[in-house]
């Protein structure tokens, strides 16, 4: 159990284009999901908590009206890097977290890894 | 100070030896504790999680927490080439809601 997929694994896309990345939990509800970015060599970064229904939260530093973030459903997250630049390319990966009763755990998708030309 | 430290490393190990992987994080009310292995390339995959003082073990994984001295240790024996990968420590601070803290991460390297 316990399974995060995310669509696509990878991308490749062109300076000043959007992209919609994609996060579901498959065999659980998420009521949590936390979108991480992660530079070549580099640790885990926050980018923003999204919640079911409401408005994501973003971290210090990440760019609300860039990175869009929506949490339609109790299974399904969406980030969209809106006129994504070469600097974005990186690797980004989602994960949920199953709510009051699931525990405390936070389980990974399998991540996405964007490249911007 | 970090709120979850970790030695970036390498550690490295011969196989067949026991890895021992350290953390330490700075909020005296966490409750929960987690670690996640990440091969290169790769997400993060839960190893183990563990919420009292003490130790949790899990095959040749044996999670250790010690809320006093606010560490959590995590040894793994008969050590294998493919258990080469960057292991994160991540911690729930007190009041933090559904989020984990991580730290940066010990790469572990085992060496044939």
């Amino acid at each position: 159990g316990a399974v995060v997929s995310q669509h696509p694994s990878r991308v490749i896309c062109k300076s000043g284009t959007s992209v919609k990345i994609e996060c579901r939990s498959l065999d659980f509800q998420a009521t949590t999901m936390f979108w991480y970015r992660q530079f070549p060599k580099q640790s885990l970064m926050l980018m923003a908590t999204s919640n079911e229904g409401s408005k994501a939260t973003y971290e210090q530093g990440v760019e609300k009206d860039k990175f869009l973030i929506n949490h339609a459903s109790l299974t399904l997250s969406t980030l969209t890097v809106t006129s994504a630049h070469p600097e974005d390319s990186s690797f980004y990966i989602c994960s949920a977290h199953p709510g009051e009763g699931g525990g405390d755990e936070q389980f990974f998708g399998p991540g996405t890894r964007l490249t911007v030309l | 100070q970090k709120e979850v430290e970790q030695n970036s490393g390498p550690l490295s190990v011969p196989e067949g030896a026991i890895a021992s992987l350290n953390c330490t994080y700075s909020d005296r009310g966490s409750q929960s504790f987690f670690w996640y292995r990440q091969y290169s390339g790769k997400s993060p995959e839960l190893i183990m999680s563990i919420y009292s003082n003490g130790d949790k073990e899990d095959g040749r994984f044996t999670a250790q927490l010690n809320k006093a001295s606010q560490y959590v240790s995590l040894l793994i024996r008969d050590s294998q080439p493919s258990d080469s990968a960057t292991y994160l420590c991540a911690v729930r601070l007190n009041n933090a809601g559904n989020m984990l803290t991580f730290g940066g991460g010990t790469r572990l390297m085992v060496k044939p």
